[in-house]
């Protein structure tokens, strides 16, 4: 069976900074992987997409990569800012509609 | 943008009873709604799937007679947690597709049930 997993270890950095997050999935790739941002006891937001055959996407201060190679999406926050302290979803998606798999996510602690 | 809203965010209840879980989308029609159960520091899982006018989808391991689900409009999904119990008590979240492609999810806020 496919797995998506997240680095549960929260990770801490100065306001500032790039923050990077890693996405490893198994088997074979999926068409598409989604990042969304959960803050605590709030529903997850969605905040990029990127397909199989883009290598990078970006949205403001996010930037996202998808490695069919080490089968892994790496996420970045460039010039973190304590707001973006939060807990970040890897989700790979495999249908043309309907179910995603989701990563048990990776909590950022951004301080000032 | 748009917004799923879900009520109850918080809800506690005794052993044995049920408890309602609405999910609204209110200002887009969503003919198809997911359901999911978050326990702490853990991955969002799908329960099921809603289909307006049809019978959820559930997924393998879930009973489909302890979470009933109801999908009666293009804008309503409800969820019922019958007869609860303590192991039920997690985080609960509904999602529409937004019709933006590619199964992007709008959530709601979650429900929050603490079975005594």
């Amino acid at each position: 069976s496919q797995k998506i997993e997240q680095n549960s270890e929260a990770l801490n950095i100065q306001e500032g900074k790039t923050a990077t997050l890693t996405c490893n999935y198994t088997n074979y790739s999926p068409a598409y992987l989604q990042w969304y941002r959960q803050d605590p006891g709030r529903g997850p937001v969605f905040l990029l997409l990127i397909r199989e055959n883009e290598k990078e996407k970006r949205k403001e201060r996010l930037k996202v990569t998808f490695d069919t190679t080490l089968k892994q999406s790496l996420f970045h926050i460039t010039a973190s800012q304590p707001a973006d302290s939060a807990t970040y979803l890897c989700a790979r998606g495999d249908d043309s509609w309907g179910k995603l798999q989701f990563g048990a996510g990776t909590q950022v602690v951004v301080t000032p | 943008g748009a917004v799923v809203s879900q009520h109850p965010s918080r809800v506690i209840c005794k052993s044995g009873t049920s408890v309602k879980i609405e999910c609204r989308s209110l200002d887009f029609q969503a003919t198809t709604m997911f359901w999911y159960r978050q326990f702490p520091k853990q991955s969002l899982m799908l329960m099921a799937t809603s289909n307006e006018g049809s019978k959820a989808t559930y997924e393998q391991g879930v009973e489909k007679d302890k979470f009933l689900i109801n999908h009666a409009s293009l804008t309503l999904s409800t969820l019922t947690v019958t007869s609860a119990h303590p192991e039920d008590s997690s985080f609960y979240i509904c999602s529409a597709e937004t019709g933006t492609g590619a199964n992007v999810l709008t959530f709601g806020a979650g429900s929050r049930l603490t079975v005594l």
